[in-house]
């Protein structure tokens, strides 16, 4: 079946340190989510990208989506202790109506 | 106060009982989904339904079953087919199907001894 991998499973930082997760697919995306669940919570959504190569920024948080639309990553500049949780992206592909989760990042920040 | 309801937070049951997992929403949202998260993955789907009285199969389906009679309302059975139903269940709703942000329910903790 479809698939969507994510990298690393588990990653921690100093604070002030940054952190990046990545997402690939072996086929072309439609569209990529991504989404953060702090420990004992519910994912919550934070941003969606649909077109090849686009950049989006949130604060400290930078989305993209690749020229190729196979791969996505989440940049976090200085991380803080706030940024803690685990971070997943959801694809979707042009065939079919669900979005497929990857198995998401674990992000520690050190204080 | 509008949202996703899930109840209750934390259910036990023995093995070879049905149980119904309940999801509400009041945000007029069109399609509702169910997940279930395992430690160290990511959230598989179960079922989706985009309209009302219709509903399909996501990824793992098998020994669960959903209604969606009402919009505002998506309940999930775990019946006694499903091999392993211990897991944490997430209800989502999107204002409709296919492409739109999901907004994610508290969850629902099942013990299955």
């Amino acid at each position: 079946g479809q698939q969507v991998m994510q990298i690393p499973q588990y990653q921690h930082v100093q604070e002030g340190e940054d952190f990046t997760t990545y997402c690939n697919s072996s086929t072309t995306l439609s569209n990529i989510q991504w989404y953060k669940q702090r420990p004992g919570g519910h994912p919550v959504f934070l941003i969606q990208l649909v077109k090849s190569g686009e950049v989006k920024k949130q604060k400290r948080l930078t989305f993209q989506f690749g020229e190729a639309k196979k791969n996505s990553s989440l940049h976090i500049t200085a991380t803080q202790t706030t940024d803690v949780g685990t971070y997943f992206c959801a694809g979707k592909w042009n065939t079919g109506n669900q979005f497929y989760f990857g198995t998401g990042t674990s992000l520690t920040v050190i204080p | 106060d509008g949202g996703i309801t899930q109840s209750p937070k934390y259910l036990f049951r023995k093995e070879g009982q049905n149980v119904t997992l309940s999801c509400e929403q009041n945000l007029n949202h069109d399609a509702m989904y169910w997940y279930r998260q395992d430690p160290g993955q990511g959230l598989r789907l179960i079922y989706y339904s985009q309209i009302v009285n219709d509903f399909q199969k996501g990824d793992i389906a098998e020994g669960y079953s959903v209604s969606r009679e009402k919009k505002e309302s998506f309940p999930l059975t775990v019946t006694s087919a499903q091999k392993n139903p211990t897991a944490f269940y997430l209800c989502a709703s999107s204002i409709r199907g296919s492409g739109y942000e999901q907004y994610f329910g508290p969850g629902t903790r099942l013990t299955v001894t």
